[in-house]
């Protein structure tokens, strides 16, 4: 499969963990994104890395949120201390380096916070 | 106003319909513009892109852009049930690493 490929699916963990996502982005795309998507709305940036550097990002990310992309292959996002409100889909996205978005998305990591 | 207006719908049509799918925009510095397929609890999945304002084909579905109107649209011909699925407007602007989604619009195809 040479998609974008998210890890874990599903997570369920309780207030106030940490947890941990992984996305590996399709391998020849230079940028990769992270999105946020809640019941009935579209996916929200959160942050945007060009190779191993992180250029953008949402004021969503609070000091909670943290995201790397080491050696500019595959990328982690980390969330702090979770609360109920991060509760949501979690999508990452690669695209190739040209002038304009043409993003393609994983299948999402789907957080519960109980 | 928020920046990507998109009516979310449900939409309900019959088998072999025509789909037509909008939204609208505030921000004039938008100029390219995508449309998502997304099935439930999956990953949206890109459709089309175009960044000039006119008609793009593809198969069954056509990307009409009109900047001066800050208007999208998105029709489906001769729409199948495997149709059914969350549609999303994406849209960014030039020099601008990310997309700006509408809610999405829910169409159901009946057989």
């Amino acid at each position: 499969d040479t998609g974008v490929s998210q890890n874990p699916r599903h997570k369920i963990t309780k207030r106030g963990q940490n947890v941990t996502f992984r996305c590996d982005p399709i391998s020849e795309h230079n940028r990769l994104y992270w999105y946020r998507q809640t019941l009935g709305q579209g996916p929200e940036f959160l942050t945007y890395f060009q190779n191993e550097a992180q250029l953008e990002k949402s004021r969503l990310l609070s000091d909670r949120f943290s995201a790397e992309r080491p050696k500019g292959s595959f990328s982690t996002l980390e969330i702090q201390r979770t609360e109920q409100g991060d509760s949501a889909m979690y999508l990452c996205a690669s695209s190739p380096d040209r002038g304009f978005t043409e993003a393609f998305f994983g299948q999402g990591t789907r957080l519960t916070v109980v | 106003q928020k920046e990507v207006e998109q009516d979310p719908g449900p939409l309900s049509v019959p088998e072999g319909a025509i789909v037509s799918l909008n939204c609208t925009y505030s921000n004039s510095a938008f100029q390219y513009f995508m449309w998502y397929r997304q099935y439930s609890r999956k990953g949206p999945e890109l459709l089309m892109y175009t960044y000039s304002s006119g008609n793009k084909e593809d198969g069954r579905f056509t990307a009409q852009v009109d900047k001066s109107s800050k208007y999208i649209s998105l029709f489906i011909r001769d729409s199948q049930p495997s149709d059914s699925a969350t549609y999303l407007c994406a849209i960014s602007g030039a020099g601008s690493y990310q997309l700006t989604f509408g809610k999405g619009t829910k169409l159901s195809v009946i057989p």
